[in-house]
């Protein structure tokens, strides 16, 4: 299994531009989550869905959207880039979204907005 | 009032040293999981608990429902034990992880 996989590890762009950062898995999980995560801040909740087709807001959704095809794919997108989305993003996985399930995170994508 | 409050937030420790780092937390929770962060690499579950304790080679998870604490543990502490720890409980009623702001561990030789 490769586990949680995202691409690309770095990106630069340009205040307005649009990008989509890919998310996958291959462990049949229906819980998946986008983080984000700023020094000081911590680890934030950005969007997360419980299986495919179900998509919901998380703490800071704002300026981001997503959609769940797929059990195995979440991609997240930044529809008009702003130096404060300029961040490391982190996409995870579980089993559900309740209970007793261990977590998995991908490498996370490192996002500069200039 | 964070839901979730780590200490410390930073320790630096000897070669060998025990380690202790606590997290309390003030939800109701499901599951807690102990994350490891290296310096600019991705994140690693090295823990889930829901009751007791749990050790994993030099490392050791505890935790405790009723006080709502959770503490992680590392004996004979080693330069590669230098990473930023975070503390995740999972909501028992949204299933959603929350996240203490981390322990950023340096060991020296």
């Amino acid at each position: 299994n490769a586990g949680v996989t995202q691409t690309p590890k770095f990106q630069v762009l340009k205040t307005g531009q649009s990008m989509t950062l890919q998310c996958a898995q291959d462990m049949n999980h229906e819980y998946m989550s986008w983080y984000r995560q700023d020094p000081g801040m911590g680890l934030r909740l950005i969007h997360y869905s419980v299986g495919a087709g179900i998509t919901d807001q998380g703490e800071v959704p704002n300026g981001y959207n997503v959609s769940r095809s797929t059990t195995e794919d979440f991609p997240l997108r930044l529809l008009s880039a702003a130096p404060s989305q300029t961040s490391v993003y982190f996409c995870a996985s579980s089993l559900t979204g309740t209970g007793y399930n261990e977590q998995f995170f991908g490498p996370g994508t490192r996002l500069t907005v200039l | 009032k964070n839901e979730v409050e780590q200490s410390p937030q930073n320790l630096t420790a000897q070669e060998g040293e025990f380690i202790t780092i606590n997290c309390s937390y003030s939800v109701g929770i499901s599951a807690l999981h102990w994350l490891q962060q290296h310096p600019g690499g991705g994140i690693v579950s090295l823990f889930m608990l829901s009751s007791g304790k749990k050790k994993h080679g030099r490392l050791i998870a505890t935790i405790n429902i009723q006080e709502k604490h959770s503490s992680l543990h590392i004996t004979a502490s080693h330069p590669r034990d230098s990473a930023v720890y975070i503390c995740a409980p999972r909501l028992s009623n949204t299933g959603k992880l929350i996240f203490g702001q981390g322990t950023t561990l340096q060991v020296k030789p």
